[in-house]
């Protein structure tokens, strides 16, 4: 597809459970960002890929949080043991990775941990 | 720690009128300055973009305006059109690609 695309749209779980949200870039763009909004919040960051380079997870805010970026392309954002004050939209978004470089954000995925 | 801070949460505004958005920052390190609008279930998009060496950048019906003494930054959208009605967000970064957001002002145009 021509944007960012990120699976499901609509994710709801029960506390303890966990989950996998999903984010295919644009092609081509090697940079690719997590953030997350909560209710009445800002975009708040998670963590970012760059290419074959470690990435920045300096915003994840428990070890319940990891995400993989496969081949440099898909990336995969998982949730342990969900508590509900995950809940909120995860937003995914990519970039050609130059500095100061617009990001490309997906429609993101609402999730909703009961 | 709130780094980019956006208050008065909405804004409504008659169509052909002036929009001002308001933006203040906490962080004097920043050097580039974005706006991204936020329609209801997409993704935000990109709209306008300043760096901290000018005072001024303008794109069509947007102007964005940085105050570096002040640590404050505006949007203005002028004639305001009734498909402006979203989300606004400021974000700011400093020397890299990892944006800090502020929280978003509802904009809602009428006809």
């Amino acid at each position: 597809g021509a944007g960012v695309s990120q699976s499901p749209s609509n994710k709801v779980t029960e506390k303890g459970k966990d989950v996998e949200l999903r984010c295919d870039p644009i092609s081509g763009h090697t940079a690719l960002y997590w953030y997350r909004q909560s209710l009445g919040q800002g975009l708040e960051f998670l963590i970012y890929f760059q290419g074959n380079s470690a990435p920045d997870k300096s915003g994840l805010p428990s070890d319940r949080f990891s995400a993989e970026r496969t081949g440099g392309s898909v990336s995969t954002l998982t949730i342990q043991r969900t508590q509900q004050e995950d809940s909120a939209v995860y937003l995914c978004a990519s970039s050609f990775g130059k500095l100061r470089e617009k990001l490309f954000f997906g429609s993101g995925t609402q999730l909703s941990v009961l | 720690d709130q780094q980019v801070k956006q208050n008065s949460p909405s804004l409504s505004v008659q169509e052909g009128r002036i929009s001002i958005l308001n933006c203040d920052y906490t962080n004097s390190m920043f050097d580039y300055f974005l706006w991204y609008k936020k329609y209801p279930a997409e993704g935000p998009t990109f709209l306008i973009s300043i760096s901290s060496i000018k005072d001024k950048n303008e794109d069509g019906r947007f102007t964005v305006f940085l105050n570096k003494s002040a640590k404050h930054l505006s949007l203005h959208i002028v004639p305001s059109q009734p498909g402006d009605s979203a989300v606004y967000f400021c974000a700011a970064s400093v020397g890299n690609n990892r944006l800090a957001f502020g929280k978003g002002n509802q904009v809602v145009v009428i006809p």
